[in-house]
C-alpha cells in the first residue's frame, strides 16, 4: 500500500501557483519523497525528489516540513499543460526502482 | 528521439491468445521495468531487470514472462491471455544499479482482451 495520502483533486487558475499537498506521517528516516505526474494517455513523468531539504528544479519546488511528515509540491506558474495526476511517493532510495503509486491528486488547471 | 519506446501502442486480442509487447530504451540505462496500470488507474510494478538479470518479480502469474535480450530491451510475453489482463502496460528505465534514480517511462501499451 502507498504510504502517502493526497487530496483526490484540485483546481488551479492558469498562471497562478499550484500547491499540491502530501501527507506521509509514517515516513522513515531513509525514505525520500518523490513526485511524478501522469498526463492523460502518457507514461508517468518524474518531477522532483528530496529527503529533508527543500528542493527546486526547472519544473517545480518541493517543500518538506521539518518533521518530514508532509510535503508540498509547488508549480510556480501553472499552465494548461500542467493538468495531470500528480503522485507523491515515499520510497527508500535504494529500493530497486519499485515505486509504490497511490491514487494521486488530479490537478485541473483552468483558463 | 523517444527515450523509452513501446510497441504496439494498442493491442486488442481474444482470450487464450499469446501476445508480446516490446520495449526499447536509448538512454544507456542499466535497469528496466514493467509496470501495469489497471482500470482503477493504480500503477504497480511487475518486473525489474538490471543488466539483463531479473531483480524484481512481483506476484505476477507465470503466464507473464519478461525477456531481456540486451540491456536496451525488455520485452513482455503473455501466454493464455485472460480478461483480467486488460490494462495499460508501461515500460520504464533508470540509470545505474537499482536505486533512487528517477524512472523514465514509455507511453504505454493499452491491452484489451475480449
Amino acid at each position: 500500500d502507498a504510504k502517502t495520502t493526497q487530496p483526490p483533486s484540485m483546481d488551479c487558475a492558469e498562471g497562478r501557483a499550484a500547491n499540491l499537498p502530501c501527507n506521509h506521517s509514517t515516513i522513515s528516516g531513509n525514505e525520500y519523497v518523490y513526485w511524478y505526474r501522469q498526463i492523460h494517455s502518457q507514461g508517468p513523468q518524474y518531477i522532483i525528489h528530496g529527503l529533508k531539504n527543500n528542493e527546486t528544479n526547472e519544473m517545480a519546488s518541493l517543500i518538506i516540513t521539518e518533521d518530514r511528515k508532509s510535503s508540498t509540491l509547488i508549480l510556480p506558474h501553472a499552465t494548461l499543460r500542467d493538468t495531470a495526476v500528480y503522485y507523491c511517493i515515499a520510497q527508500i532510495y535504494n529500493q530497486g526502482g519499485k515505486l509504490i503509486f497511490g491514487q494521486g491528486t488530479e490537478l485541473s488547471v483552468k483558463p | 528521439d523517444t527515450a523509452v519506446s513501446q510497441t504496439p501502442k494498442y493491442l486488442v486480442t481474444q482470450m487464450g491468445n499469446d501476445k508480446s509487447i516490446k520495449c526499447e530504451q536509448n538512454l544507456g540505462h542499466d535497469t528496466m521495468y514493467w509496470y501495469k496500470q489497471d482500470s482503477k488507474k493504480f500503477l504497480k510494478i511487475m518486473f525489474s531487470y538490471n543488466n539483463k538479470e531479473l531483480i524484481i518479480n512481483e506476484t505476477v502469474p507465470n503466464r507473464f514472462s519478461p525477456k531481456s535480450p540486451d540491456k536496451a530491451h525488455l520485452n513482455l510475453h503473455i501466454n493464455s491471455l485472460e480478461l483480467g489482463d486488460s490494462a495499460v502496460y508501461f515500460c520504464a528505465s533508470s540509470p545505474g544499479t537499482p536505486g533512487g534514480s528517477p524512472l523514465h517511462f514509455g507511453n504505454g501499451t493499452r491491452l484489451t482482451v475480449t
